[in-house]
């Protein structure tokens, strides 16, 4: 399964879009990217996930880079809601994840 | 709200004891995932059941087993329960068939072992 390496935390300004980059330079071809958000101790949350192409949805954004070593997750406008642990994994294991804190 | 349930929300025993934690998918899904998540150690993969069959294995201790019912609910058991147990135990759902795709977790049991 391929290992993930993200920042370990962030910040954003409130509206303004939030960037989490990941590498995951040891994905397989055919492996998915999958994101996802935990808020405090609640379960986590699915947010999107990708394979080669971008991908965009009602929460968010996906852009893989062409050699599929990295990705960044885009949140085109941030709200203090969306104050959580960010996840991108290739499967089955999850780091540490990104603390994303949005200010006001 | 995801759709998956999580009984009890908590948990408290003590050291030596087994426990039963207990997981609904949502309607229809029928892969259930189980994670343990600890302070330390982040959100590790146990154990993945697809229509009653394991169909992926994590870091699960011998001392912990799994099962899916053909309900399709499942059951993480838990037994002799050391103070380094303590955590959250997270299940999750998806409809697909594979390994890892797309997951909804439910609200997790909080084990706490005294």
């Amino acid at each position: 399964d391929a290992k993930t390496t993200q920042p370990p935390s962030m910040d954003c300004a409130e509206g303004r879009a939030a960037n989490l980059p990941c590498n995951h330079s040891t994905i397989s071809g055919n492996e998915y990217v999958y994101w996802y958000r935990q808020i405090h101790s609640q379960g986590p949350q699915y947010i999107i996930h990708g394979l080669k192409n971008n991908e965009t949805n009602e929460m968010a954004s996906l852009i893989i880079t062409e050699d599929r070593k990295s990705s960044t997750l885009i949140l085109p406008h941030a709200t203090l809601r969306d104050t959580a642990v960010y996840y991108c994994i290739g499967k089955l294991i999850f780091g540490k994840g990104t603390k994303l804190s949005v200010k006001p | 709200d995801s759709g998956v349930t999580q009984t009890p929300k908590h948990l408290i025993t003590a050291t030596g004891q087994r426990v039963t934690l207990r997981c609904s998918p949502r309607s229809g899904d029928l892969s259930v995932y189980w994670y343990q998540q600890s302070l330390d150690q982040g959100l590790q993969f146990l154990i993945q059941y697809y229509n009653g069959e394991e169909r992926a294995k994590g870091n699960i201790l011998e001392r912990f087993s799994a099962q899916q019912f053909p309900d399709l609910h499942s059951e993480l058991n838990l037994s002799s329960l050391e103070l380094g147990d303590s955590a959250l135990y997270f299940c999750a759902s998806s409809p697909h068939t594979g390994v890892g795709n797309e997951q909804f977790f439910g609200p997790g049991t909080r084990l706490t072992v005294l």
